[in-house]
């Protein structure tokens, strides 16, 4: 079946330190791949989108890119903030609307 | 505009009791999925809506557990005779017919069975 894998937390960085959270995943054919981000206390939000092979999904200074090569979905980020510090999830769509999730990765930025 | 909004935020309730979560999605969305966020398990499907039918129920881990949704618009996940395994944030989502790959989801509901 579907499924994501992302690397473990918690990933501590200092502000302004280059920030990448593996993704990789399972899927029959090329589903729609997400990140997902929730911040202390609050709900999920949608942080970018791919839809196809190569695309990148952008916001926020994050990025993205959709890998069909090596089944990937890494994040980056150039230089993070102490507001970047949350729960980050890697999710693909599969072909009945339902998100699969990875297990979240911890990222705390410290000032 | 209005997002997903969810009652109660937080519901703690005894083993055995029956419990029903409320979701009322964004207006205009016809689609509304229901999802589990527990520690050991991660975030997982319950169910999908189109309309008031569910074509998707896989998710939901027993027959426990039921939802309905009427007028196209709010949701009620019912779990009956509660486990302390059940204890989780139920999080509710939405999204257009056309744009399933976007939902937006609600800020959940926190179940504590004790």
């Amino acid at each position: 079946g579907n499924s994501v894998t992302q690397m473990e937390g918690p990933v501590t960085l200092s502000e302004e330190a280059f920030l990448t959270i593996n993704c990789t995943y399972t899927a029959t054919g090329y589903p729609s791949l997400f990140w997902y981000v929730q911040y202390p206390g609050e709900g999920l939000q949608l942080l970018l989108k791919a839809t196809k092979a190569d695309d990148k999904g952008s916001n926020k200074g994050f990025e993205a890119t959709y890998r069909k090569e090596t089944t990937s979905f890494h994040l980056e980020k150039g230089s993070v903030q102490v507001s970047d510090s949350a729960v980050y999830f890697c999710a693909l769509l599969d072909s009945s609307y339902k998100l699969i999730f990875g297990s979240g990765t911890r990222l705390l930025v410290r000032p | 505009g209005a997002g997903v909004s969810q009652s109660p935020s937080n519901k703690v309730t005894e083993k055995g009791k029956d419990v029903e979560l409320r979701c009322d999605p964004i207006s205009g969305h016809t689609a509304l999925y229901w999802y589990r966020q527990s520690l050991g398990q991660g975030l997982e499907f319950l169910i999908y809506f189109q309309g008031n039918s569910a074509p998707d129920k896989s998710g939901l881990p027993s027959d426990r557990f039921s939802a309905e949704r009427t007028g196209g618009s709010v949701s009620t996940l019912t779990i009956q005779r509660t486990q302390q395994e059940d204890s989780a944030v139920y999080l509710c989502a939405s999204s257009l017919a056309g744009s399933k790959d976007t939902q937006y989801f609600g800020p959940g509901t926190r179940l504590t069975v004790l």
